[in-house]
């Protein structure tokens, strides 16, 4: 398997632009979680899915931020508008639904707003 | 609620010698206990896990780690480090049951030729 796929895995972006992330998890798995890791903050969760389903978004920081998972291989994570304060690397990870304790992270996307 | 604390943020050791990386958790709960390495522009990969039976735990890499529930610590230990080992050390904790991690600050561990 290939493991959790995240795309891109550099973006840099001005203020004020529609920022996308995408993810493709482990084939089989139907847990989906969202993490952005920061210096000040460190790892943070942002929002999981379950079996497409968003489960728990509090830790989404604003509407700025949203996340989708129209099916089973596939979600995202948008941003719109972007801020310099949005820089970050987002991690996507990916589990078997029941074995959150057992996740699989992607290799992150390092977003640069300027 | 859960946390997690890493109690150094940076722990420079040279080689060949043996490291401990602490963790202490606080939940109300029964919980599991993670120790993740994250290696320089790559993502997290899981180094060992406690979810239930003998408290001491072994992990790739030569690492273990002892759940001491008593002390709600989960410490990570490495007999004989080597360079490669360099990375950052997240230790995470999940309410048995429950779908979230809590991660902890990282521990960024260097090794010194």
């Amino acid at each position: 398997d290939a493991g959790v796929i995240q795309s891109p895995r550099h973006e840099v972006t001005e203020m004020g632009q529609e920022v996308t992330l995408r993810c493709k998890p482990i084939s089989g798995h139907n847990s989906l979680f969202w993490y952005r890791q920061t210096m000040m903050r460190g790892l943070e969760l942002l929002i999981y899915f379950n079996n497409n389903v968003p489960i728990d978004d509090s830790g989404m920081p604003e509407d700025r931020f949203s996340a989708k998972m129209p099916n089973a291989s596939f979600s995202t994570l948008k941003i719109q508008p972007s801020e310099p304060r949005d820089s970050a690397v987002y991690f996507c990870a990916s589990s078997l639904s029941g074995r959150a304790y057992e996740q699989y992270f992607g290799p992150g996307t390092r977003l640069t707003v300027t | 609620a859960q946390s997690v604390t890493q109690l150094d943020s940076q722990v420079p050791v040279f080689e060949e010698a043996p490291v401990e990386l602490r963790c202490n958790y606080s939940s109300s709960v029964s919980v599991y206990l993670f120790w993740y390495v994250q290696y320089p522009n790559q993502g997290l990969q899981l180094l060992l896990k406690y979810l239930s039976g003998s408290t001491l735990v072994k992990g790739i890499n030569g690492f273990e780690a002892e759940f001491n529930k008593s002390q709600t610590s989960f410490h990570l230990r490495k007999p004989s480090v080597h360079i490669s080992d360099t990375a950052e050390y997240f230790c995470a904790v999940s309410v048995v049951g429950g779908n979230q991690f809590y991660f902890g600050t990282g521990t960024s561990l260097t090794v010194i030729p």
